[in-house]
């Protein structure tokens, strides 16, 4: 199994500004994928962290309000940039293992007032 | 389209009796699916998966059936206890180019056990 880390467990923020959410794993990883999940609900996937180049993103999210990185294969960043109260959410980081099994972080709790 | 989606949104079980948990897919292409159980203000736990050329697997007290013929898959968990009350998700591996794959996951269901 891998064992992934968040930082910051939660946040508040003020619209209008940006979120820097950091992911370490513990072991090496294939791929890194990052989540959002509304309070009660299930979880969407916002982008694939790719190492050394862009991120894939999924329909309905880009990359100016979503950047990250994936400066190693165990380390991604994903910023929320100027933030709305719609961007209230848990961001989950997730990494597939050379078994092709995906694990998930505790996540990031962020509301934006 | 892509969609993965539970049957029940809350089920209710006794202590000590088995519980069951439904999901239905659209998408005939995936390869395996992955069964998450998510208890309150954590992430998603990996429980069990299975792949597309099998129908069953059996784990710790839970099994995962997979019929593709009309595209269900269930977990069963036996002797369900107390610590099993969590919200579990039934998650799809979609196929991408690069055998690559993403995950998409249901609405999940609330499995409450009463003592």
């Amino acid at each position: 199994s891998a064992v992934i880390s968040q930082k910051p467990s939660r946040d508040i923020c003020q619209r209008g500004t940006s979120l820097t959410i950091q992911c370490q794993v513990d072991s090496q990883v294939t791929m890194m994928f990052w989540y959002r999940q509304q309070p009660g609900q299930s979880l969407t996937l916002i982008a694939t962290a790719n190492q050394g180049s862009e991120a894939t993103y999924e329909s309905g999210f880009v990359i100016d309000k979503f950047p990250i990185s994936r400066p190693n294969l165990t380390f991604s960043t994903l910023t929320v940039s100027n933030m709305s109260p719609e961007d209230s959410s848990i961001y989950l980081c997730s990494a597939k293992t050379l078994r092709n099994e995906q694990f998930f972080g505790p996540g990031t709790r962020l509301t934006v007032l | 389209g892509e969609s993965v989606g539970l049957h029940l949104p809350t089920l209710s079980v006794q202590e000590g009796d088995n519980s069951i948990i439904n999901c239905a897919y659209s998408n005939s292409a995936s390869d395996y699916f992955i069964w998450y159980k998510q208890e309150s203000g954590k992430g998603p736990q990996f429980i069990i998966d299975i792949r597309s050329n099998m129908d069953k697997r059996q784990g710790q007290r839970v099994t995962v059936l997979l019929n593709k013929t009309v595209k269900h898959l269930s977990l069963q968990i036996a002797a369900t206890q107390p610590g099993d009350s969590a919200v579990y998700f039934c998650a799809e591996n979609i196929l991408r180019s690069g055998n690559t794959g993403k995950l998409i996951f249901g609405q999940g269901t609330t499995l409450q056990v009463k003592p």
